[in-house]
């Protein structure tokens, strides 16, 4: 079946950096974009990005622009989003969703737990 | 790029109907068909309810029905479940080529 398998729970002090990984599996890793999107504890949807396949295209929101970095790795069909310079303000759940057309579709990962704390 | 504008919470009874808007402007909402429609219950990941404003999935319930008007898309939930009982989302494709959530409503079923 079709599966987004994201990397487990993290734990980071500010200023670091964190990257996610997000292994894709069930149907053909080249056919689909995927979407990052976050969600503060507590507070609603947050979309950060948008990365092709072969990873040579990306669209960030202008919120994260120069804080995030979003590739893939087609050998593993894996995709990744590193956010730096974190700060308290980035602990959230990070999701990843393939693409159904221009959208997040029906398929999303797990979420991944990131808790910014000193 | 502002968050799309919905109400905080709509309620209703078991077998009644709600809807839910969310209002953008003509860059995003009101200038293309690329609206989406997603609930979430509480600890789980967001699920696709309705995409491409009025198209709804395999396996959806066919009482969930999306609309647009201008800069005002509108999810419709028929026949309220208690299951339905979840927040939704609301999304749009933008002119700067991001997407862009809306605020949430939490749907409460009486």
């Amino acid at each position: 079946q079709v599966q987004l398998v994201q990397s487990g729970a993290d734990v980071k002090e500010p200023g670091a950096s964190v990257k996610v990984s997000c292994k894709a599996s069930g149907y053909t890793f080249n056919n689909n974009y995927m979407h990052w999107v976050r969600q503060a504890p507590g507070q609603g949807l947050e979309w950060m990005g948008i990365i092709n396949p072969s990873g040579t295209s990306t669209t960030y929101a202008q919120k994260f622009q120069g804080r995030v970095i979003m590739t893939t790795d087609t050998s593993t069909s894996t995709v990744y989003m590193e956010l730096s310079s974190l700060r308290s303000e980035d602990t959230a759940v990070y999701y990843c969703a393939r693409s159904r057309g221009y959208q997040p579709g029906e398929t999303w990962g797990q979420g991944t737990l990131v808790t910014v704390s000193s | 790029q502002s968050a799309l504008t919905q109400p905080a919470s709509v309620s209703g009874s078991p077998g009644q109907s709600i809807t839910i808007s969310c209002t953008g402007t003509s860059s995003d909402v009101g200038g293309y068909n690329y609206v989406s429609w997603y609930q979430q219950h509480p600890g789980k990941a967001p699920k696709l309810m309705i995409y491409e404003v009025t198209n709804r999935p395999s396996g959806v319930s066919n009482r969930f029905s999306g609309s647009k008007s201008g800069n005002t898309a509108s999810l419709t939930i028929s026949g309220l479940q208690a299951e339905d009982e979840a927040d939704y989302y609301c999304s749009s494709y933008t002119s700067s080529s991001t997407r862009v959530f809306g605020t949430g409503t939490k749907v409460t079923v009486l």
